[in-house]
């Protein structure tokens, strides 16, 4: 079956401070990789989506700057956080998918705490 | 604004009964995709559709063919492993991105 490994799980950092997380799709091709942060509220906030030989594309209020993604095969991408601030707190999850016709597959998300 | 409303935002269900969640869409989208979040945050799918109805077990998903604009969730003889968080996403037409509603908090009680 189609998976996604994410990790880390959990990370602290310090204020100011950069974290990388990383997803791994296994048992399918990842065309498409979608990164989400889940605020405490519950509320999704789509950051990018990025499909394998096309620009990644930000969402408004997100940025290439602070949330670099890099996806350069299908079955890996990463997302960087770069300087963490506490409103970059949060649960971040990858979502993967193999093509426009087939659902998303998600990792178990990484938990943000910046302090 | 948001593109999926997703109601009701909370719902507490006696076990044994039936239920159902639904999303409406702002505009028509090309599919939908319903999910619990298990209390360590992870997603997990319970139906992808593109059109029509899914049945798995005693949930069942059904996805409006002709508007697609709205996709609904039917639990029957909740259990109380049922409660959780569950979650629509939707993509809009032309393999857009894919946008979640806000969550309906699910409680099944004894």
């Amino acid at each position: 079956g189609a998976l996604v490994y994410q990790y880390p799980r959990r990370t602290i950092c310090k204020s100011g401070t950069s974290m990388r997380m990383e997803c791994q799709a296994v048992g399918f091709q990842a065309t498409s990789v979608a990164w989400y942060r889940q605020s405490p509220q519950k509320t999704f906030e789509l950051i990018a989506l990025s499909t394998v030989n096309s620009a990644i594309k930000y969402e408004q209020n997100f940025t290439q700057e602070k949330f670099p993604i890099s996806h350069p095969n299908l079955s890996f991408s990463s997302m960087t956080v770069l300087n963490a601030y506490l409103e970059d707190r949060g649960l971040y999850l990858c979502g993967a998918r193999a093509g426009g016709n087939s659902d998303y597959t998600f990792g178990s998300g990484t938990r943000l705490l910046v302090i | 604004g948001d593109q999926v409303e997703q109601s009701p935002s909370a719902l507490s269900l006696h076990e044994g009964t039936d239920s159902a969640l639904r999303c409406n869409f702002t505009t028509t989208m090309r599919s939908v995709q319903w999910f619990r979040q298990n209390s360590r945050g992870s997603l997990i799918s319970l139906f992808y559709l593109a059109s029509g109805t899914k049945e798995n077990g005693r949930l069942k998903s059904a996805f409006d063919s002709k508007e697609r604009r709205y996709s609904t969730l039917h639990i029957r003889d909740a259990q109380l492993e049922d409660s959780g968080t569950y979650f629509c996403a939707a993509e809009g037409a032309g393999y857009q991105n894919f946008y979640f509603g806000k969550g309906t908090s699910l409680t099944v009680i004894p």
